[in-house]
């Protein structure tokens, strides 16, 4: 069964450094998805991406975040300065919507951890 | 703003239903998820629900849904150990294409 992949599953980073976490959606899904849930809070929606731009973002994505999609399979976040408070499990999910029920399909995870 | 909240654990006995609640507030939420979140896993899409049904059965899995009072619930029949998990709810938010989710309920089965 074909199922979101994300990778590292881990990454420790410095306050300050550059990160990108990677993400191979479900191939034939449209819609794209990260959220992030900081350990014992909800998990939260950072930002949307449909037809190679963003389609919606929460306030949480602000300029340090970006999102590409550089080739036909995979779909990136970067974090350009990591703060203390990006230490999280960011998911990545996709979306064929052409589904009714709208359901999205999330990744394992990457626990990001930045010192 | 729209929130989603739920009991953060139940603990059961193997072989006993398990009864996940939810409450929301978006009442133009058009539809309700339930996703499972095992140990060092993803989140994994377990059953979902449109805002125009009451009640959805999937073998072991009953959810119900109560629109006026905004109550959502995950009924698990004859628990085994394998279904300790947490357990999210999350309404499907239209205006901006997202999930929103409560912080899980993590369910414990004793044998």
């Amino acid at each position: 069964e074909p199922e979101v992949t994300q990778t590292p599953s881990h990454q420790v980073t410095q306050m300050g450094q550059e990160v990108i976490l990677r993400c191979v959606p479900i191939s034939n899904h449209l819609y794209f998805y990260w959220y992030r849930q900081i350990l014992g809070q909800k998990v939260e929606f950072l930002v949307s991406f449909y037809n190679n731009e963003i389609s919606e973002k929460s306030e949480i994505f602000d300029d340090q975040f970006s999102v590409e999609r550089p080739d036909g399979s995979n779909f990136t976040l970067k974090i350009r300065s990591t703060k203390l408070e990006d230490s999280a499990m960011y998911f990545c999910a996709s979306s064929p919507r052409e589904a009714v029920s709208y359901e999205q399909y999330f990744g394992p995870g990457t626990r990001l951890t930045v010192t | 703003g729209e929130d989603v909240e739920q009991s953060l654990f139940l603990s059961v006995r193997e072989g006993d239903s398990s009864v996940i609640n939810c409450t929301y507030t978006d009442s133009s939420s058009t539809y309700l998820y339930w996703y499972k979140q095992e140990p060092g896993a993803g989140l994994q899409l377990l059953t979902y629900i449109f805002s125009n049904m009451d009640m959805k059965q999937d073998q072991r899995l009953t959810v119900l849904l109560n629109k006026k009072d905004k109550h959502l619930s995950l009924r698990i029949a004859d628990t085994q150990t394998g279904d300790s998990a947490i357990y999210f709810c999350a309404e499907f938010q239209e205006r901006q294409g997202n999930l929103i989710f409560g912080k899980g309920t993590k369910l414990s089965v004793k044998p």
